[in-house]
């Protein structure tokens, strides 16, 4: 079965630092993998997903993701953090059965301090 | 840009009574998920459909939450009675399901406070 898990519920970093945030996949066939982000009072919004194209992955808002098979990873990163970045992480799995289900991990909240 | 759009966007109601938080999915989407967030439990699957037909409800407490697709353009989640725990964020997500490399499309929630 396929699971998600985000290391860290919560990352502060400065305005202009660099942002990371981890991602660990477990699934027994090759996976889909999505990063979504959620502003305060919004719904989930599309970040950018991995479908087994290219392994580095560029996504809105200057963030981009990394697959990397061996580590079972998928971590998010942006060179350079806004104030308008702060707001929650979600990684999500593809149950790849054919249903759209996602698997989403337990979310990680980014402060981005001035 | 198209959108899941939902109604009501808050909603405080007392015990006991019915609350009915509607849905409407992207046009040409045939997958509709309802998920229920909490700051305890984090994002939680409660139903899907797939083409208006319920693909699977495990996540609902059965006694007193139902689903529906009365059509295409309309998903419902209904709660009664109502009860405290019920407090949460409502999501609706839909998605061209079939293919498992499309991302969901969320709406905005309902903010559901049960007093």
């Amino acid at each position: 079965a396929q699971s998600v898990t985000q290391l860290g519920s919560h990352v502060s970093v400065s305005e202009g630092a660099l942002v990371l945030l981890r991602c660990n996949y477990s699934s027994s066939v090759p996976p889909y993998l999505f990063w979504y982000v959620q502003y305060p009072n919004q719904g989930l919004q599309l970040l950018l997903k991995y479908t087994s194209a290219a392994t580095l992955v560029k996504g809105i808002n200057g963030f981009e993701a990394e697959f990397k098979k061996s580590e079972t990873s998928f971590h998010l990163t942006k060179p350079s953090a806004h104030m308008s970045d702060a707001a929650e992480y979600f990684c999500a799995v593809s149950d790849r059965s054919n249903t759209g289900k996602l698997i989403f991990g337990q979310g990680t909240t980014l402060q981005v301090k001035p | 840009d198209a959108r899941v759009t939902q109604t009501p966007r808050d909603k405080v109601t007392e015990m006991g009574q019915e609350v009915t938080m509607r849905c409407q999915p992207i046009l040409g989407h045939n997958t509709v998920f309802w998920y229920r967030q909490t700051m305890m439990q984090g994002l939680e699957l409660l139903a899907y459909f797939r083409n208006r037909a319920p693909l699977d409800d495990s996540g609902m407490p059965k006694d007193r939450f139902s689903a529906e697709m009365p059509d295409a353009t309309l998903a419902t989640l209904k709660i009664q009675p109502s009860e405290p725990r019920d407090s949460a964020v409502y999501f609706c997500a839909s998605g061209l399901g079939g293919d498992s490399n499309q991302p969901q499309h969320f709406g905005d929630g309902t903010r559901l406070s049960i007093l």
